[in-house]
Order: structure tokens, then sequence, then C-alpha cells
């Protein structure tokens, strides 16, 4: 069983739609991470979150440590949102590094 | 002000050659972080280096080696290049302490291994 679990791996919308993704991670944390990929290949950090919820912008961020569940919300959703979102904790301390989850590819349809 | 720099952008070698790559931090970054991102794979975690030392290092091959120069930028070795070893190789960097402080990617090196 993979340390981190994406759901679903593959989600098409509507321009418009409420857009949820969702990670669970089996490992302790000191923080997660949500990213993003285009097909270029560049990554963007979105959010880093070790309890609650951040909010930027159209993008929302949860996370609950005690049932070790993330979840990466996109409301109105646009074209221009299709992207691979990826999960990844962060762990171990003074040997930190991010495990990651194989991502979500997310197709937003005009 | 400049993101985190990498280069080659793209890299072709043989089986058995050695591949250079070479990742510049985000001003003021002391923390450099190497990944690999295989074709189905996912990303995984290669390297950390802080402050000139190497902190952490995830499961690969010691083969996979690196160093950081005292202006932090960062430079990956691989070393009798496989042909599983093709893949798109992302630096980032982080002002600190890697888990109080976001990461910031770099656009990557495309390595192909013939």
């Amino acid at each position: 069983k993979n340390e981190v679990e994406q759901s679903p791996q593959n989600l098409t919308a509507q321009e418009g739609e409420f857009i949820t993704i969702n990670c669970s991670y089996s490992v302790g944390i000191s923080a997660l991470h949500w990213l993003q990929q285009h097909p270029g290949g560049g990554i963007v950090s979105l959010f880093m979150l070790s309890s609650g919820k951040k909010k930027h912008g159209r993008l929302i961020a949860t996370i609950n440590i005690q049932e070790k569940h993330s979840s990466l919300h996109i409301t109105a959703s646009h074209p221009r949102d299709s992207a691979v979102y990826i999960c990844a904790v962060g762990s171990g301390g003074s040997n930190y590094k991010l495990t990651f989850g194989k991502g979500t590819l997310l197709t937003v349809n005009p | 002000e400049a993101g985190v720099t990498q280069s080659p952008t793209h890299l072709i070698k043989t089986r058995g050659q050695q591949a250079t790559l070479r990742c510049s931090p985000i001003s003021g970054h002391t923390s450099v972080y190497w990944y690999q991102q295989a074709l189905g794979l996912g990303l995984q975690f290669l390297l950390w280096y802080d402050e000139g030392e190497e902190r952490n290092r995830g499961n690969f091959p010691p083969r996979f080696s690196g160093r950081q120069f005292p202006n932090y930028s960062s430079e990956l070795n691989v070393n009798a290049l496989e042909l599983e070893d093709s893949a798109l190789y992302l630096c980032a960097s982080s002002l600190g302490l890697a888990y109080k402080e976001t990461q910031y990617f770099g656009p990557g090196t495309r390595l192909l291994v013939l």
C-alpha cells in the first residue's frame, strides 16, 4: 500500500463545476503539500498546511490530522485549471523528505 | 526575483555514461532538493542538501550523488547510466528548515538514456 493515496486518478469536469480531489496518507507528517503540474512539467506549490484550512483565490485546501486526510477544492473551475494535482506529505524531522501521491489528472472542458 | 533554474533543459546520454545536472536556487534559499519523475512512477525524493551538507537521501543507489556549492547551487551526478534513469529531474529550493518552508520547483531537466 502506498503511503500517499490520491483519488480520483482522473477527473473531467465542465467549466464552472466544483472540484474535489482527495488525499489519504498513512504516516505521521510535519506538513502536507498540494502541488500543480502543467503539461510542460513545471511544478507550482499551491499549499503547505499542517492543520485546518487554507484558501487562495478559488482554491481551498483542508486537512484532518486525526483522519490522515486532506482535500483540495476548486470552486468555479476553469479550463486553465487543467493540470495534474499532486499531494505530498513531508515527514522525518531532521531526515525530512516529501513522499508523493501519484497525482490526479484534472481536465476542465469549456 | 528569479526562480529556481536548472540546466540543461534536455540531456541525451547512452547507457554507461555519466550525467551532470545543475540547479541554482532562489537567492537566499539554503536548501536544495532533487526529485526524479520517471514515466508512470510519479515523483520520488532523491537528495536534500542544506548549507553544503547532504541531509537526507531517498531510496536510490549510490551512483546517484551530488553536492552543494558555497553559493548554494547544486549538482546532481548520475554515474553508470541505465535505461531506467530516463526521467524528468526536478530541483527545488526552500528558505531554511524543510518542514517549515514551502519548496519552489525549477523547470526540470529531461534526461534520456539510450
